[in-house]
């Protein structure tokens, strides 16, 4: 089985520039989380959907980040413009939303560095 | 604020020793637990999970949970240098919908 795949694994931007990281989440599973990884503040959730629907985007940072989910089966993290304290590591997760023992299955994430 | 917290270690073990990694949680009405680890570069990868009181085997591997204490932690017997990794405690609760919220990790070095 095909696991939780994102897109671009490595992107490198300047300051003020829009950048677009993908998420196709393992068939099956409902619930989508995408989450941020720094060295400071380890595993931050900026948001997570269960049925494509967005139901806590409250670790977005700000009005600068936004996340869609037009369907089951793809998901985006825009940020838009980008700074340089937004360089991170963007895991996106799924899981199966029926139990509440179900993990979350990462993907191997997009390095995003904002010069 | 809901917290799981985790010493950042370093945690130093020689080989074939055991490895305790230990984690406390806030929120009394968490339900399930998990243990991840993460290799350098790598994303998180599950290893256990354990949601009742009590001890759970896997192998080399054992969590044990006390929710009275709000306490969990992974016990690693004949720890192996492939062990070293970043080990991270991850807590689900009952109204949280299906989220997880991670520790910082323990970082675990097994020596030679």
């Amino acid at each position: 089985d095909a696991g939780v795949i994102q897109s671009p694994r490595h992107e490198v931007t300047e300051m003020g520039q829009e950048v677009t990281l993908r998420c196709k989440p393992i068939s099956g599973h409902n619930s989508l989380f995408w989450y941020r990884q720094t060295m400071m503040r380890g595993l931050e959730l900026l948001i997570y959907f269960n049925n494509n629907v967005p139901i806590d985007d409250s670790g977005m940072p700000e009005d600068r980040f936004s996340a869609k989910m037009p369907n089951a089966s793809f998901s985006t993290l825009k940020i838009q413009p980008s700074e340089p304290r937004d360089s991170a590591v963007y895991f996106c997760a799924s899981s199966y939303l029926g139990t509440a023992y179900s993990p979350l299955h990462f993907g191997n994430g997009t390095r995003l560095t904002v010069t | 604020q809901k917290e799981v917290e985790q010493n950042s270690g370093p945690l130093s073990v020689p080989e074939g020793a055991i490895a305790s990694l230990n984690c406390t949680y806030s929120d009394r009405v968490s339900q399930s637990f998990f243990w991840y680890r993460q290799y350098s570069g790598k994303s998180p990868e599950l290893i256990m999970s354990i949601y009742s009181n009590g001890d759970k085997e896997d192998g080399r591997f054992t969590a044990q949970l006390n929710k009275a204490s709000q306490y969990v932690s992974l016990l690693i017997r004949d720890s192996q240098p492939s062990d070293s990794a970043t080990y991270l405690c991850a807590v689900k609760d009952q109204g949280g919908g299906n989220k997880l919220t991670f520790g910082t990790g323990t970082q675990l070095k097994v020596e030679l």
